[in-house]
């Protein structure tokens, strides 16, 4: 699976947006970019995912370079309840969903 | 909605003992996979089970072992129990989807 690196902390105010970047330079064509998070001690939460179009849910929008070396998650109005960590994950496609969980980003959302 | 259910959610051992952790993923949920998260650390797959075959193996123990039964519902045990193996434990299910997580077992291993 490709490599991804994320920086280990950021900060956000909070109502503003969170913008959380993630490089994949290593991905190849049939990969896809997950986000899931994970707030102290809970499981692991999905937040979106996509393979080189842009995405948008309630939750968040996912920003993907064209050359798909990198990617941004956005949450648009920051709460308190989305300090967490924020891991970027690189799967292949295909029927295994398993997920490789590497260094994700703190994010603490400051009142 | 339904989510993932685990028990216990927390769970105290002392060393050599064995330990049985269950899991309960999204009815209609065929796939079942087991991660571990040590203090401080990322999680760690573990182990997969598809129709209730294993589909996938990560970092699991020799100690360890885990099965799907005809309800799709799992069950990791561990035996010999090591102070190193004190850790969340979490459970995720899929439909040719995305992983959904379980709250996790906290297993303190003393």
């Amino acid at each position: 699976d490709a490599k991804t690196t994320q920086p280990p902390s950021m900060d956000c105010a909070e109502g503003r947006a969170a913008n959380l970047p993630c490089n994949h330079s290593t991905i190849s064509g049939n990969e896809y970019v997950y986000w899931y998070r994970q707030i102290h001690s809970q499981g692991p939460q999905y937040i979106i995912h996509g393979l080189k179009n842009n995405e948008t849910n309630e939750m968040a929008s996912l920003i993907i370079t064209e050359d798909r070396k990198s990617s941004t998650l956005i949450l648009p109005h920051a709460t308190l309840r989305d300090t967490a960590v924020y891991y970027c994950i690189v799967r292949p496609g295909g029927s295994n969903y398993k997920l490789t969980f590497g260094k994700g980003t703190l994010l603490t959302v400051n009142p | 909605a339904a989510g993932v259910i685990q028990s216990p959610r927390h769970l105290i051992k002392e060393k050599r003992e064995t330990a049985t952790l269950k899991c309960y993923p999204i009815p209609r949920h065929d796939t079942v996979y087991w991660y571990q998260q040590g203090p401080g650390q990322d999680p760690q797959f573990l182990i997969s089970f598809y129709e209730k075959m294993q589909s996938d193996k990560g970092s699991i123990p020799d100690r360890f072992s885990a099965q799907q039964f005809s309800d799709y519902h799992s069950e990791l045990n561990m035996s010999s129990l090591e102070l190193g193996d004190s850790a969340l434990y979490f459970c995720a299910s899929s439909l040719n989807s995305p992983l959904h997580f379980g709250n996790g077992t906290r297993l303190t291993v003393t």
